[in-house]
């Protein structure tokens, strides 16, 4: 089972500023993976897929990076509605696996 | 808008089967894959299993032996039953849609539902 490591567990960004989230993978998964944020009381929001394309609707101030095992999750300025959990999850090997989420706060 | 909304008791005694459904609203459950998910509480993200509308099935292997997901197109569900739960499979159970062409990722979650086993 591929284990997904994020970092750091907690993110404190003053809003306006870029926020930067890794993922790093236990083995290659090519460029199987995606980027979900998750809000109390809400349903996860899936906002990356396939490393670096946006979901349906996802503003572009949100990107994706990397391949292998190495990935970046950026959001360029930071909105209010940005600060929640974020989780990493991979789509190359069965059973697929997420991350333990980054939480991100406002600084 | 496709809505998705977990359904099922709250509680389940140990050694009994957690049954949960799924109504999928604003779209059809045809030529989608669809999952379960689910969230022990503090815990991450763990995916159970996911069906192809044709009713093909692929499950985690460390639930595989006590997991069933299953499609009802007449009623635009699916459901999940997990047999022989223990206090391990206290979590919030979340249902979700992949694209047709993917199983790998989730464009559309429910909310979750928390279900508890405890005597």
């Amino acid at each position: 089972e591929i284990v997904l490591t994020q970092s750091p567990a907690t993110l404190s960004v003053s809003p306006g500023e870029r926020a930067t989230l890794s993922c790093r993978a236990s083995q290659s998964v090519s460029s199987n993976l995606a980027w979900y944020q998750q809000k109390p009381g809400q349903p996860l929001r899936l906002l990356i897929y396939g490393a670096f394309t946006r979901a349906t609707g996802i503003p572009a101030r949100f990107s994706g990076s990397g391949s292998g095992t190495e990935f970046t999750l950026t959001i360029s300025s930071l909105q209010s509605e940005d600060f929640a959990v974020y989780y990493c999850q991979q789509c190359d090997n069965w059973p697929y696996t997420f991350g333990q989420g980054t939480k991100l706060e406002i600084k | 808008q496709v809505q998705l909304q977990e359904s099922g008791p709250g509680l389940v005694k140990p050694s009994e089967t957690l049954s949960l459904t799924c109504t999928v609203s604003g779209g059809s459950i045809s030529s989608y894959y669809w999952s379960w998910i689910r969230q022990p509480p503090g815990k991450g993200l763990e995916w159970i299993g996911y069906v192809y509308h044709s009713g093909t099935t692929n499950y985690n292997p460390s639930l595989k032996s006590r997991v069933t997901i299953s499609t009802d197109t007449s009623k635009n569900q699916f459901s999940l039953k997990v047999r022989s739960v223990t206090a391990a499979d206290t979590a919030v159970y979340y249902c979700a849609r992949s694209p047709p062409y993917s199983s790998g990722w989730c464009d559309y979650w429910g909310q979750g539902t928390l279900v508890t086993v405890s005597s």
